[in-house]
């Protein structure tokens, strides 16, 4: 297991297009989150799955996005009618319970969206 | 509502100069305190975690240390790979969120040869 990938790396789009990112985390691992980055600023958290389960969803995030798990496996984040403010760094995080508290999360390298 | 705050916003030094960086917090209970390193165009790498005031870990050059209020990272006559944003983050204790991480915005180090 190489940790979290995260496709594509870059993503430009034109204001209006849908957008989907894809999240593999590392295998062992039953929590999955999401987090938005943009310049200058730390991460913030958008969504977070137990398993299949999505169990907290952001108010940052409007009803443009959405997010699934199937399975417990591997995650996707999607925006519609994507909006200029959109453009971030998107971050994919995974961890279980033990290695929470001891070594946080771990994240992939991130899809740095960039709307047009 | 949890809050972290990174100070100085960007520091630069020479090689060799030590010098702390500062993450002030306010949490209900502090489950753990995360530093991580962040380079251009990547996701943040897990540094330490710390848990309780007096506590301190050291890996190399760098070494965090914790009280009730705020965390310091200490970095002992530095190089210029050292050079990245470093970030700070609170867990905190009980509820419903426990597994969230609250981030502060980092403190972007560059270090000159």
């Amino acid at each position: 297991d190489t940790g979290v990938s995260q496709d594509p790396r870059h993503k430009i789009t034109k204001r209006g297009q849908n957008v989907t990112f894809r999240c593999d985390p590392i295998s062992e691992h039953n929590r999955l989150y999401w987090y938005r980055q943009t310049l200058g600023q730390g991460p913030e958290f958008l969504t977070y799955f137990q398993n299949e389960a999505q169990l907290e969803k952001s108010r940052l995030l409007s009803d443009r996005f959405s997010a699934e798990r199937p399975k417990g496996s591997f995650s996707t984040l999607e925006i519609q009618r994507t909006e200029q403010g959109d453009s971030a760094m998107y971050l994919c995080a995974s961890s279980d319970q033990r290695t929470l508290s001891n070594y946080g999360y771990t994240f992939g390298s991130g899809t740095r969206l960039t709307v047009v | 509502e949890d809050q972290v705050t990174q100070s100085p916003e960007a520091l630069r030094l020479q090689e060799g100069e030590s010098s702390s960086l500062n993450c002030s917090y306010t949490v209900s209970g502090l489950r753990g305190l995360f530093w991580y390193r962040q380079d251009p165009g990547k996701g943040p790498e897990f540094l330490f975690t710390l848990y309780s005031a007096g506590e301190e870990k050291e890996k190399e050059r760098l070494k965090a240390t914790l009280t009730k209020k705020e965390s310091f990272l200490h970095i002992t006559a530095p190089k210029p790979e050292d050079s990245a944003t470093y970030l700070c983050a609170v867990q905190a204790t009980g509820g419903g969120s426990n597994y969230k991480l609250t981030f502060g915005k980092g403190t972007l180090l560059t270090v000159n040869p």
